[in-house]
């Protein structure tokens, strides 16, 4: 069974940088993106960008541009997801989830636990 | 505010037939992008339930089934169960944001 191991709870404050990584098992790490969502406390969720963990290729949402930085290490088949100058506003659970197609609109099929990121002074 | 519209909730007895709706625009569901959903429990992560309009992983009952039509598209589930009370999420790709949306999430509450 695909497995999607994230790392565990941070807290920071305002203006922190928080890097979250996504430890893949199971199948190819190389073969499938991985993309990026976040879910604040009580409210839906919001789609934050793609990595392709072969060419190392990324794409981010415009809101998060400039502040996120997706990278992986295919040696431990494992992707990261750094954001910067963190705010209050930031504070959710971040999923890490892999992409069976790599199409432009292609879903998730399987979905790491959760890594809840708090921010505050 | 979502740029896929979603009802915040619905509700249904046990053995009855609920949907959820999914509302987009020209620039998503609209111009024929994909329209997928996911089930999340309480502290755990979404699900996926169905992908691609209506087509289920193996492991979702025949119970959830999905559609689509114009800038809209709709999950149904029939024969309600305890089990299914949960959030449901709609998403697609909006070529305006150059990526992936979601619905705001429905909460589905078996009476």
């Amino acid at each position: 069974q695909v497995q999607l191991v994230q790392s565990g709870a941070e807290v920071k404050k305002p203006g922190a940088s928080v890097k979250v990584s996504c430890k893949a098992s199971r199948y190819t790490f190389t073969d499938y993106y991985i993309h990026w969502v976040r879910q604040a406390p009580g409210q839906g969720l919001e789609w934050m960008g793609w990595i392709s963990p072969k060419s190392g290729g990324t794409h981010y949402a415009q809101k998060f541009q400039g502040r996120v930085t997706m990278t992986r290490d295919t040696s431990i088949n494992t992707a990261y997801m750094d954001l910067s100058s963190l705010r209050s506003d930031d504070t959710a659970v971040y999923y890490c989830a892999r992409d069976p197609g790599g199409g432009l609109d292609d879903y998730f099929d399987y979905w790491g636990q959760g890594t809840l990121v708090t921010v505050s002074s | 505010q979502s740029v896929l519209t979603q009802p915040p909730s619905v509700s249904g007895a046990p053995g009855q037939r609920v949907t959820i709706s999914c509302t987009g625009s020209s620039s998503n569901i609209g111009a024929g992008y994909n329209v997928h959903w996911y089930l999340q429990l309480p502290g755990t992560a979404p699900k996926l339930l169905i992908y691609g309009n209506n087509n289920r992983p193996s492991e979702i009952p025949d119970r959830f089934s999905g559609s689509k039509s114009g800038t809209s598209a709709s999950l149904a589930i029939t024969g309600l169960q305890a089990e299914d009370e949960a959030d449901y999420y709609c998403q697609s790709y909006d070529s305006s944001l150059s990526g992936s949306v979601f619905g705001g999430g429905t909460k589905l509450t078996v009476l």
